[in-house]
């Protein structure tokens, strides 16, 4: 397995129910980014995680929680979501370096979100 | 309006033909990206530029910074380079994320 994958890749879900968005990059990166892209509107950054460490959140709501347990693998958990937040998720990660230039991502397939 | 804007918004052309997409940007950048989406979702980065020209088969980006501007040339087209073509910059100084998409250019090539 190769580049950035992403699982599922179709998800229907109803308001009420849980579920997790998984991502595994195999770049050997140290970066990881979650991203939404709904219906004619341009990509909208969610999550950055460096090292692990989130650093930033752009005023999501919470319920979308990420986690990232090591630097290969982000998790996007859903809870209560609501139809308009039925869009295509992207992963992408990157290697950063510090003081070097800002780096290339590399995305994944994305899941396409349904929420009833 | 948007810091990111690309155009036209959709584009049909005849396979052989000479295909440009354009974007322009209202920003301060350090690096400008072109990324090409297929039907099903999955992105592919084609060029990260800040400044210049870079070639890599039959694409051909280009980037005007004083202008604020940046063209994606495709030379003899084909059905298979079908896709949403998407513009992104990274505003100078912006946090490690913070990349700004415009919202993409459809295009469809007919054999």
């Amino acid at each position: 397995e190769t580049g950035v994958t992403q699982t599922p890749r179709h998800l229907v879900m109803g308001m009420t129910n849980k579920k997790s968005l998984k991502c595994e990059q195999h770049l050997g990166h140290n970066a990881m980014y979650w991203y939404k892209q709904s219906a004619k509107k341009p990509l909208e950054l969610m999550f950055v995680y460096n090292f692990k460490e989130q650093t930033e959140n752009n005023s999501v709501p919470s319920r979308f929680s990420p986690e990232c347990p090591n630097s290969s693998h982000l998790f996007l958990h859903l809870h209560t979501l609501q139809p308009e937040d039925s869009a295509l998720y992207l992963c992408a990660s990157s290697q950063d370096e510090a003081g070097g230039p800002y780096p290339e991502q590399f995305f994944g397939p994305g899941t396409r979100l349904t929420v009833l | 309006k948007n810091e990111v804007e690309q155009s036209p918004q959709n584009l049909t052309a005849q396979e052989g033909e000479f295909i440009t997409i354009n974007c322009s940007y209202s920003v301060g950048i350090s690096a400008l990206h072109w990324l090409q989406q297929h039907p099903g979702g999955g992105i592919v980065s084609l060029f990260m530029l800040s400044s210049g020209k870079k070639k890599h088969g039959r694409l051909i980006a280009t980037i005007n910074i004083q202008e604020k501007h940046s063209s994606l040339h495709i030379t003899a087209s084909h059905p298979r380079d079908s896709a949403v073509y998407i513009c992104a910059v990274r505003n100078y100084g912006g946090s490690q994320g913070n990349l700004i998409f415009g919202k993409g250019t459809k295009l469809s090539v007919k054999p």
